[in-house]
């Protein structure tokens, strides 16, 4: 069945940066774009930006652009979200998802479990 | 910037109709997602182009979308609906948002 699989939690101090993985399997990777949304507590959803697997090419939240990276590798089926310049504020739950459709980033429509990444001093 | 907003919570005895509502400035000319998300989990789609429904989702829920309002509608409520509820459009190439979120409580 389809599925993501997100790594570990995460400790970082301010001003770090961190990289969160997600592996795909399931389906054709290079298909669907993966898209990267957060969760701080108690916070609505917050679109970070997707990734065409196929690709590369990247979209960003204009919040986001010039602090967040999105790669993937495609031998291993799996999508990265970098995060850098790290705040308090950037505590949160990172998901990744796939699209619904093939090749539109239209709708995130399946979701890894969550990576919580927590920045503190 | 576009904003998307809902009523922070609401609440509903089992077996009647809940409707959640999203509001945005035209909204009726975007595309609405629905998402369910319980506590601790990861969001699950409901209702995708305003009215379209995926696969193992109850037929219980639906959606509709005009003017400046997104509904989502959850008939007959069911102990296992209750759960935060957002909306979500793609307002352009560069920007995905997200509704503020209802927090739906059944009684």
């Amino acid at each position: 069945q389809v599925q993501l699989v997100q790594s570990g939690a995460e400790v970082e101090k301010p001003g770090a940066s961190v990289k969160v993985s997600c592996k795909a399997s399931g389906y054709s990777f290079t298909d669907y774009f993966i898209h990267w949304v957060r969760q701080a507590p108690g916070q609505r959803l917050q679109w970070l930006g997707s990734i065409n697997p196929n690709s590369g090419g990247t979209i960003s939240a204009p919040k986001f652009q010039g602090r967040v990276t999105m790669t993937r590798d495609t031998s291993l089926t799996t999508a990265y979200l970098e995060v850098t310049s790290l705040q308090s504020d950037d505590t949160a739950i990172y998901f990744c998802a796939r699209d619904l459709i093939t090749a539109r980033p239209v709708c995130p429509a399946l979701w890894g479990q969550g990576t919580l990444v927590t920045v503190s001093s | 910037s576009y904003v998307l907003t809902q009523p922070p919570s609401m609440s509903v005895a089992p077996g009647e109709t809940a409707r959640i509502t999203c509001g945005g400035n035209n909204i009726g000319s975007k595309s609405v997602h629905w998402y369910k998300q319980k506590p601790g989990q990861a969001p699950v789609l409901v209702i995708y182009y305003d009215s379209d429904r995926p696969s193992g989702i109850p037929e219980r829920f639906s959606g509709s979308n005009s003017g400046n309002t997104a509904t989502l509608t959850i008939s007959r409520v069911e102990a296992e609906d209750e759960a935060d509820y957002y909306c979500h459009v793609w307002e352009t190439t560069s920007d995905h948002l997200f509704g503020g979120g209802t927090k739906l409580t059944v009684l």
